[in-house]
């Protein structure tokens, strides 16, 4: 079945630099590829999301990647904040008539000072 | 913003007992969802639901699962009986169209069965 794998279960980053976390899929149909943040004890909250036309998408200080060929995808926290701590959830749906989100592992995003 | 809200926010319960676990989605939005999450790891799709069916199940969506929202009230997720695996957090989620648009996730429902 669809499979998205999310390389790193935990990330450590000093505050001012910045994260990144990976994810892949196995579905070459998957054509949208949001990402969910979610701190402790909370929801997941939507955060940005690249869909398959563009390889590139930015909001603030996120940017999303996209690269089709290698069904990979990530996501770049740049000037990272205390706040930006959280779980981060990557997901892929398939094709325009399917509406589930498969999700990634999470990866657990902690800042430094 | 657009909120989904839970009932309730935790439950305890004997295995083999019935639990129904309430969503009251964003108003306007009409695809519903259920996730499962344990122990704040992998979010794992159950089952979507829109205009009155289930759209789509994983294998995870047991025979004892069932889905329902009547007459445009809650959407419940019903476990009949419950099993010790169920222990989990259940995430209500719901968009306005199925493809293109955000999910909007409500707290959770943390069930513990014992």
């Amino acid at each position: 079945g669809e499979k998205v794998e999310q390389h790193e279960s935990t990330l450590s980053v000093r505050e001012g630099d910045s994260a990144v976390i990976n994810c892949t899929y196995t579905d070459t149909a998957s054509s949208y590829f949001p990402w969910y943040k979610q701190e402790a004890g909370k929801s997941l909250h939507f955060v940005i999301d690249i869909r398959s036309n563009v390889d590139r998408k930015q909001s603030q200080r996120l940017i999303v990647l996209l690269d089709k060929k290698a069904k990979r995808f990530s996501l770049h926290i740049t000037a990272t904040q205390p706040e930006d701590s959280a779980i981060y959830f990557c997901a892929a749906r398939r094709n325009y008539n399917q509406g589930k989100l498969i999700f990634g592992q999470g990866t657990k995003l902690s800042i430094k000072p | 913003g657009p909120k989904v809200l839970q009932i309730p926010s935790h439950q305890i319960i004997d295995m083999g007992q019935m639990v129904t676990l309430n969503c009251d989605p964003v108003s306007n939005h009409l695809y519903f969802y259920w996730y499962k999450q344990i122990l704040g790891q992998q979010m794992e799709f159950l089952v979507n639901f829109y205009n009155g069916k289930v759209m789509e199940k994983s294998k995870l969506f047991k025979d004892q699962f069932s889905v329902e929202r009547p007459d445009g009230s809650y959407f419940t997720l019903k476990i009949q009986p419950t099993a010790l695996e169920d222990s989990a957090v259940y995430f209500c989620a719901s968009s306005l169209r199925k493809s293109g648009n955000t999910l909007y996730f409500g707290e959770g429902s943390r069930l513990i069965v014992v």
